[in-house]
């Protein structure tokens, strides 16, 4: 089954310790981005990636890290979460093409104390 | 004036009357445009995407668009209890800008 996952799709944690939310697509996308929801906000994307080992940095950044070293996975990483990172995650990947259409994971909700 | 807009809602109507939800873009460069439907808690799935003027139908869903206006609208007939959703209408200008998303409510 053609699909994103990403895990762990609940995640509390403290202030300052780092975590890692992974993300795999299976469909031999080129692009894949995250992106974050909040309430009255929207989706914002954080990160994007064009193919692998390239990056760059979508609307909102600011305390994410990102990696591309294989096609099929792109983690989001915090190094030092703080209680304004608490949101919706999503992650989602699509061929390379301008207009195709884009498949997101069932996201991840995390909550930081 | 933000990219992408759309009314927040809560939209309501009754179960069997169309729906209309509407969208407007400020990037006249913008080339294709997507509805994506959202469940509470859930990710944002497709319903449709469409890149001409004009009308584009599936189903019971209708996507119009007008570049002239700079306009995007999606139309559910016959909506049903299970259309209540938020509908997301997004933009794509080499990445997605979402509009933040109307929330439809049918009433049985």
């Amino acid at each position: 089954e053609a699909q994103v996952t990403q895990n762990p799709r609940y995640l509390i944690t403290v202030t300052g310790k780092k975590l890692t939310v992974t993300c795999s697509q299976n469909m031999n996308h080129e692009y894949m981005s995250w992106y974050r929801q909040d309430p009255g906000l929207g989706l914002r994307q954080i990160y994007y990636s064009m193919n692998v080992e390239v990056t760059d940095k979508g609307d909102v950044p600011e305390g994410y890290k990102v990696s591309r070293k294989e096609k099929r996975n792109f983690p989001l990483i915090l190094e030092s979460p703080s209680p304004n990172q608490t949101s919706l995650y999503f992650c989602a990947s699509r061929p390379q093409g301008a207009g195709e259409t884009q498949y997101f994971g069932p996201g991840t909700r995390l909550l930081v104390l | 004036q933000k990219e992408v807009e759309q009314n927040s809602g809560p939209l309501s109507v009754p179960e069997g009357a169309i729906a209309s939800l509407n969208c407007t873009y400020s990037d006249r460069g913008s080339q294709s445009f997507f509805w994506y439907r959202q469940y509470s808690g859930k990710s944002p799935e497709l319903i449709m995407f469409i890149y001409s003027n004009g009308d584009k139908e599936d189903g019971r869903f209708t996507a119009q668009l007008n570049k002239a206006s700079q306009y995007v609208s999606l139309l559910i007939r016959d909506s049903q209890p299970s259309d209540s959703a938020t509908y997301l209408c997004a933009v794509n200008r080499g990445k997605l800008i979402f509009g933040q998303g109307t929330e439809l409510s049918v009433k049985p």
